[in-house]
């Protein structure tokens, strides 16, 4: 079965601590990994797309990188803002499917000041 | 800049009734898509929507529910006899300004449903 997996859980930082969150997949047919921020109670806001290992993309303090198995969302010195649930997303493209998103469960990150 | 809105922001209703979400996705995109997110859990598809038609359906989208783009501009979707276990936030999303469906999905702020 295909399986996204983010980790950690939940990331308590320090503001100006940098740290990574990993997405991991196992699954055939992918065709983009998407990274989306959640704040309590809203929609899921999109963050970056990524198409192919090696692939890296860059805004403010976020940076995401793709390789073939896994994704790292990087977060270099992070303020309080930062603070949201990071989810991971992957497109499968089959011969049945070819849009659907499959979430992982998200990184809970609190930044403290 | 251009944004996907959903109405009501929260509903309230029986078991058993009938309640429709509504969504107006960003105005040039041609894919459209309803995800619900039980509270704690992950965000889950339900449905895909192109040229007036269903792309794909998940298990969870049974006959209690439907879909419709009843104009150019609004996205429904429709649960018939609502069930306790339907409690949950909704999102509509809608992709595909260049007409792939593999660009990024733009999510609405949700709906979220609560069965009583």
């Amino acid at each position: 079965e295909d399986q996204v997996t983010q980790s950690p859980e939940a990331l308590r930082l320090q503001e100006g601590e940098s740290s990574s969150l990993n997405c991991s997949y196992t699954v055939s047919g992918l065709r983009g990994l998407f990274w989306y921020r959640q704040d309590p109670g809203k929609g899921p806001e999109f963050l970056f797309t990524l198409y192919s290992a090696g692939e890296e993309k860059e805004k403010e303090r976020l940076k995401a990188t793709l390789t073939k198995k896994e994704s790292f969302l990087h977060i270099t010195a992070p303020k309080p803002e930062d603070s949201a649930t990071y989810l991971c997303a992957v497109r499968l493209v089959t011969t049945d499917s070819w849009g659907k998103l499959q979430f992982g469960a998200g990184t809970q990150v609190v930044v403290t000041p | 800049e251009p944004e996907v809105t959903q109405t009501p922001s929260h509903q309230v209703t029986q078991m058993g009734q009938e309640v429709i979400l509504r969504c107006v996705p960003i105005s040039n995109h041609l894919y459209f898509y309803w995800y619900r997110q039980i509270l704690g859990q992950k965000v889950e598809f339900l449905v895909s929507f192109y040229n007036n038609e269903i792309s794909e359906k998940s298990e969870i989208f049974d006959d209690q529910f439907s879909v419709e783009r009843p104009d150019g501009s609004n996205f429904t979707l429709k649960i018939r006899s609502t069930k306790l276990e339907d409690s949950a936030m909704y999102f509509c999303a809608s992709s595909g300004p260049s007409g792939a469906p593999w660009d990024e999905q733009f999510f609405g702020p949700g709906t979220r449903l609560t069965v009583l």
